[in-house]
C-alpha cells in the first residue's frame, strides 16, 4: 500500500453542490495532513492542514480526519466553477522528519 | 512580501548537459524541498535540506544533487541530463517548528531533448 492514496477521479459536481474528496493513508505516515489545490499549469497551493481527529472548518472548506479508519477528507461547500482544479492530499512521514508524501491527486470539475 | 521563487521557469537542454535550477525563499524557513511532478506519479521528493550545509536524499535522488550554503537558496543540479528527467520541478519550504506546512514555488518546466 502506498503511503497516501487518492481516487484520481475525475469528479464532477454541479455548481452550488458539496464536493467530497477522500484520501486514505498507511501506518507509515504521521498524524499531520494537508490539502493542496493545484490549477492546471500552476504550483500546489495550501488550502488546509489538520492534525487532530475530527473536523476543521475554514470558510467553504472542511477537512475531516478519521484516525480509526485512516482516512482524511476535504469537503467543499457551495462549489464554484473556480474550484475546478486538482486536489492533492499530503501526509507527513511517521519517522522521516518533515518529509511529505503526496497522493496523485483528484481532479474536480464544477459544472456551471 | 516574503515569497519563494524559481528560475528559470522554462528550460530546454540537451542530453548529457549539466543543468542547475534555482530556488530562493525569503521566509527564512529552515526546511527546503525539491520535488518533481509527472503524470501518474504525483509529486515525488528528490532532495531536501533542514538547514545550512544539511542535505538529504529523497525518493528519486539518482542523477540529482543539491547544496545549501545559506538559508535562502537550495539549487538543484542535474549532473548529466537525461530524457527521463523531463518534468516539472517544484521547490518548497517550511518552518522547522510550530508549522509543518510546505509552501511551493511557481515551478520550472524542464525539457531534455
Amino acid at each position: 500500500q502506498k503511503e497516501v492514496e487518492q481516487n484520481s477521479g475525475p469528479l464532477s459536481v454541479p455548481e452550488g453542490a458539496i464536493a467530497s474528496l477522500n484520501c486514505t493513508y498507511s501506518d507509515r505516515v504521521s498524524q499531520s495532513f494537508f490539502w493542496y489545490r493545484q490549477y492546471s499549469g500552476k504550483s500546489p497551493e495550501l488550502i488546509m492542514s489538520i492534525y487532530s481527529n475530527g473536523d476543521k472548518e475554514d470558510g467553504r472548506f472542511t477537512a475531516q480526519l478519521n484516525k480509526a479508519s485512516q482516512y482524511v477528507s476535504l469537503l467543499i461547500r457551495d462549489s464554484q466553477p473556480s474550484d475546478s482544479a486538482t486536489y492533492l492530499c499530503a501526509a507527513m512521514g511517521a519517522n522521516t522528519g518533515n518529509q511529505f508524501y503526496f497522493g496523485t491527486g483528484t481532479s474536480l470539475t464544477v459544472i456551471p | 512580501d516574503a515569497e519563494i521563487t524559481q528560475s528559470p521557469r522554462h528550460k530546454i537542454t540537451e542530453t548529457g548537459r549539466q543543468v542547475t535550477l534555482a530556488c530562493h525563499q525569503t521566509w527564512n524557513h529552515n526546511n527546503m524541498f525539491w520535488y518533481r511532478q509527472d503524470l501518474g506519479h504525483g509529486l515525488r521528493l528528490i532532495h531536501y535540506s533542514y538547514g545550512v550545509h544539511d542535505t538529504n536524499k529523497g525518493e528519486v535522488s539518482d542523477g540529482y544533487s543539491v547544496s545549501r550554503s545559506n538559508t535562502e537558496d537550495l539549487p538543484l543540479t542535474l549532473e548529466s541530463a537525461a530524457s527521463s528527467q523531463t518534468s516539472v520541478y517544484f521547490c518548497a519550504s517550511s518552518e522547522r517548528v510550530n508549522s509543518y506546512e510546505q509552501y511551493f514555488g511557481p515551478g520550472t518546466r524542464l525539457t531534455v531533448t
